[in-house]
């Protein structure tokens, strides 16, 4: 399977401290992205960072990848109630094949 | 407002029986993308099109399985006939080839009894 797998399967912080997830995958890409999925709901696109790149910003996300190791990160600062939903890697193969990760699934506590 | 429609939002059905799955893409999107996500297996890529062209259905169960895009706003995943194991949610998104997002419906929460 080309399918990446994430860790931690599931993290619990409390609000204003920083999260972090990773993710692994097996072949080369084109891209790397992020989605977020609140409970019941479709998958929503946060973020991509492109094979060629080794760090990308957008507000309080910070995404970086490392095609060596073939791995991942996204970081969420200052975290909020309203993060908490589950947060899955994809990767682009070819052009227009997109796997996803197993997921993350981040609680964000009051 | 743009977005990818699926109906119907939920369905149960009896062992056995036919689904159908249907899902229209945003418009001007040339690929489309089926899901399917359960708790123990995560999203899996069942089927995925290109300018109405299947390109790739290999995550899919062929015997029982099909999926179809009769045109540009329709895209269509059969089940027949239907077991338990099926009782999954599926997705469709949509996006424009090598492209940076790919747009997700709602779902399609299918229970199968």
């Amino acid at each position: 399977s080309q399918q990446g797998e994430e860790d931690p399967q599931a993290l619990s912080i409390q609000e204003g401290e920083n999260a972090t997830m990773n993710c692994s995958y097996k072949t080369s890409i084109n891209n790397l992205q992020w989605y977020r999925q609140n409970s019941g709901r479709g998958l929503v696109h946060l973020i991509l960072i492109r094979s060629n790149e080794r760090e990308k910003h957008s507000g309080r996300l910070r995404v970086t990848l490392d095609t060596s190791k073939k791995s991942s990160s996204l970081l969420i600062t200052a975290s909020r109630a309203a993060d908490t939903a589950s947060y899955f890697c994809a990767t682009l193969y070819n052009t227009d094949k997109l796997i996803f990760g197993t997921g993350t699934r981040l609680q964000v506590f009051p | 407002d743009a977005r990818v429609t699926q109906t119907p939002r939920h369905k149960v059905t009896e062992m056995g029986q036919e689904v159908t799955m249907r899902c229209q893409p945003i418009l001007g999107h040339n690929t489309v993308f089926w899901y399917r996500q359960t708790m123990m297996q995560g999203l899996e890529l069942l089927a995925y099109f290109r300018n109405r062209a299947p390109l790739d259905d290999s995550g899919m169960p062929k015997d029982r399985f099909s999926a179809e895009m009769p045109d540009a706003t329709l895209a269509t995943l059969k089940i027949q006939p239907s077991e338990p194991r099926d009782s999954a949610v599926y997705f469709c998104a949509s996006g424009f080839q090598g492209y940076t997002e790919a747009f997700f419906g709602q779902g399609t929460r299918l229970t199968v009894v």
